[in-house]
């Protein structure tokens, strides 16, 4: 899978779009874009997923650029309850292996 | 949607006993399944990958005689720490591979947090 790179930690107020951003230079022509995010104390939650078109849903949009090698998922209007830690993922759609979660972003919703 | 459920989800105990973690898929069958450990401010790790009717493969530094594993059933997988020591301590979290999925890949458990004094 390929690697990707996310920043440490960010702030949004809380009402904000809060738009997280994830380098993925690697990703190769079959891998898609995965976002999971975790609650303090709780297991890993998947919020949205894309292979090169835009896709939203209840939670989140994700945008993906036209060359593919970076992403940014946005969250429209963040609550508190959005605090959490964010990690993108690439991934070959099928695979059976595990995930592997990088060190994700740690975003702050503030009110 | 489909659900894992893990129990217990806080656990402390004294030095030297044997927990039993469980992680159950509530409305589908998961052949595979897998067991991470997640210390503070850290991300997770893979310890095992469990797969149903056969021995669960571990990763590379993690005991399989100290974490057994055991996934008797398409919708069980249990994962027991033997004589637990302080250094155990730990959120364990176990996730079910979703069978052709088409959107998410895994659902996680909530986690078991693991104090051992």
């Amino acid at each position: 899978d390929a690697k990707t790179t996310q920043p440490p930690s960010m702030d949004c107020a809380e009402g904000r779009a809060a738009n997280l951003p994830c380098n993925h230079s690697t990703i190769s022509g079959n891998e898609y874009v995965y976002w999971y995010r975790q609650i303090h104390s709780q297991g890993p939650q998947y919020i949205i997923h894309g292979l090169k078109n835009n896709e939203t849903n209840e939670m989140a949009s994700l945008i993906i650029t036209e060359d593919r090698k970076s992403s940014t998922l946005i969250l429209p209007h963040a609550t508190l309850r959005d605090t959490a830690v964010y990690y993108c993922i690439v991934r070959v759609k099928g695979s059976q292996g595990n995930l592997i979660f990088g060190k994700g972003t740690k975003l702050s919703v503030k009110p | 949607g489909a659900v894992v459920s893990q129990h217990p989800s806080r656990v402390i105990c004294k030095s030297g006993t044997s927990v039993k973690i469980e992680c159950r898929s509530l409305d589908f069958q998961a052949t595979t399944m897998f067991w991470y450990r997640q210390f503070p401010k850290q991300s997770l790790m893979l310890m095992a990958t469990s797969n149903e009717g056969s021995k669960a493969t571990y990763e590379q530094g993690v005991e399989k005689d100290k974490f057994l594993i055991n996934h008797a059933s398409l919708t069980l997988s249990t994962l027991t720490v033997t004589s637990a020591h302080p250094e155990d301590s730990s959120f364990y979290i176990c996730s079910a591979l979703v069978p052709r999925w088409v959107s998410q890949p895994q659902h996680f458990g909530d986690g078991t947090r693991l104090s051992i004094l």
